[in-house]
């Protein structure tokens, strides 16, 4: 069975600065893919950036990026230059091309002024 | 926006009724997909659809049903309500690959 795992329920970061959210996987497929996903107080659950498995070059979007690590089976989230608006819960997921996706338990992050 | 609707936004009834939810597609996407998220959990996935057609289930209680029509927006309907089937029903749609979200249905069971 496949299955999210995120180690951590809560972190914190100052703003402009730079954290790191962890998430592990475990799939049988060979071909899938990578997800987080950002869900603020609204509860609107936003796509933040994706990462395709056969692909060897880590996600960017703009302040976010990813450390894939696909023998570890790890999928980490680092938001650089943190603000205000990206506290939220964070989910990972992972899912086939046609797939349900699988989500992990989330990460709440707080960002401090 | 993701291109997703939901309708209702929020739903109150009692024990042992029956309500229906609404989704309509981002336009070109032939997949939808149900999740419940209970409280502040992750999401479960329920069904999923594909151009009209029940593509896999999820852990989607026997009381709860689902269908895509010929237009492609789809319904889920919950009967026989409980008030463990209080929740958050997020609707997602793909055309491939990420899924796209709808805002949610927040049904509350009294």
């Amino acid at each position: 069975a496949q299955t999210v795992t995120q180690s951590q329920p809560e972190m914190s970061v100052q703003e402009a600065e730079t954290v790191t959210l962890s998430c592990t996987y475990d799939t049988s497929e060979s071909d899938y893919y990578l997800f987080w996903y950002k869900q603020p107080p609204s509860r609107q659950m936003i796509l933040v950036i994706r990462q395709e498995a056969y692909k060897q070059q880590n996600a960017t979007e703009n302040r976010f990026s990813v450390n894939f690590q696909k023998a570890a089976k790890s999928f980490s989230l680092k938001i650089s230059d943190s603000q205000l608006g990206d506290a939220a819960m964070y989910f990972c997921a992972s899912g086939s091309y046609t797939d349900k996706l699988i989500f992990g338990t989330g990460t709440r992050l707080q960002v401090f002024p | 926006d993701s291109g997703v609707t939901q309708t209702p936004k929020h739903l109150i009834t009692a024990t042992g009724q029956r309500v229906t939810l609404r989704c309509s597609p981002r336009s070109g996407d032939l997949s939808v997909y149900w999740y419940q998220q209970s409280l502040d959990q992750g999401l479960q996935f329920l069904i999923q659809y594909y151009n009209g057609e029940e593509r896999a289930k999820g852990n989607i209680l026997e009381r709860f049903s689902a269908q895509q029509f010929p237009d492609l927006h789809s319904e889920l309907n919950l009967s026989s309500l409980e008030l463990g089937d209080s929740a958050l029903y997020f609707c997602a749609s793909s055309p491939g690959g990420e899924q796209f979200f709808g805002p949610g249905t927040r049904l509350t069971v009294l």
